[in-house]
């Protein structure tokens, strides 16, 4: 079974811009989360996509948003991208039964942002 | 705000030897979650419990939760072992918020 995947690995882009990033979990997971990770803040959850509705989000300003499509793969945006949006963002996949932390979650190899 | 805490911080050892990775957590988080994480990045979920232990090949993880305390063992180390140990903590609160994270362990093994 193919792991999750992420596109791209890697970006470069400047303040102010916007950017999309793709996940498309396991096949047959239905529930997508979306984590951000600084060397300051560690990891911290973003948000969690099911049925292409977001179940559960952290405490993340409006500028990121996300979406799922009925495929179940996943979209996150940041919009008015800031320095601090630098970050290695990953996301996990898991079953959807339970809530993510209720259940193994698969993660990709994240998306390595860099926001000059 | 529930908040998990990890030491050490940084752990190096020789290969062979017994490795302890520690996690406490505050009240409102109700099971654990130990993620191992490479350079490059690459995340594995090793364990989730939220009551006695674990046992995975050469790693152990135990949980007590009248203490609000977590261990991850590695037994006979390895080189291979070397990585960034992470502690999640499960919020008991329903599905807001997701995991907590610690902050990490990083550890090296030395051959």
């Amino acid at each position: 079974k193919a792991g999750v995947t992420q596109t791209p690995r890697y970006l470069i882009k400047t303040r102010g811009q916007q950017v999309t990033l793709s996940c498309s979990p396991i096949s047959g997971h239905r529930s997508v989360s979306w984590y951000q990770q600084t060397p300051g803040q560690g990891l911290q959850f973003l948000f969690e996509y099911f049925s292409e509705t977001q179940r559960n989000k952290g405490n993340f300003p409006g500028r990121f948003s996300g979406r799922q499509f009925s495929n179940s793969r996943s979209e996150m945006n940041v919009s008015t991208l800031e320095l601090g949006d630098s970050a290695l963002y990953l996301c996990a996949s898991s079953g959807g039964v339970l809530t993510p932390q209720q259940e193994t979650q698969y993660f990709g190899p994240g998306t390595r942002l860099l926001v000059l | 705000k529930n908040e998990v805490e990890q030491s050490p911080q940084n752990l190096t050892a020789q290969e062979g030897e017994f490795i302890t990775i520690n996690c406490s957590y505050s009240v409102g988080i109700s099971a654990l979650h130990w993620l191992q994480q490479h350079p490059g990045g690459g995340i594995v979920s090793l364990f989730m419990l939220s009551s006695g232990k674990k046992k995975h090949g050469r790693l152990i993880a135990t949980i007590n939760i009248q203490e609000k305390h977590s261990s991850l063992h590695i037994t006979a180390s390895h080189p291979r072992d070397s990585a960034v140990y992470i502690c999640a903590g499960e919020n008991s609160g329903g599905g807001a918020d997701g995991l907590t994270f610690g902050k990490g362990t990083h550890l090296i093994i030395q051959p």
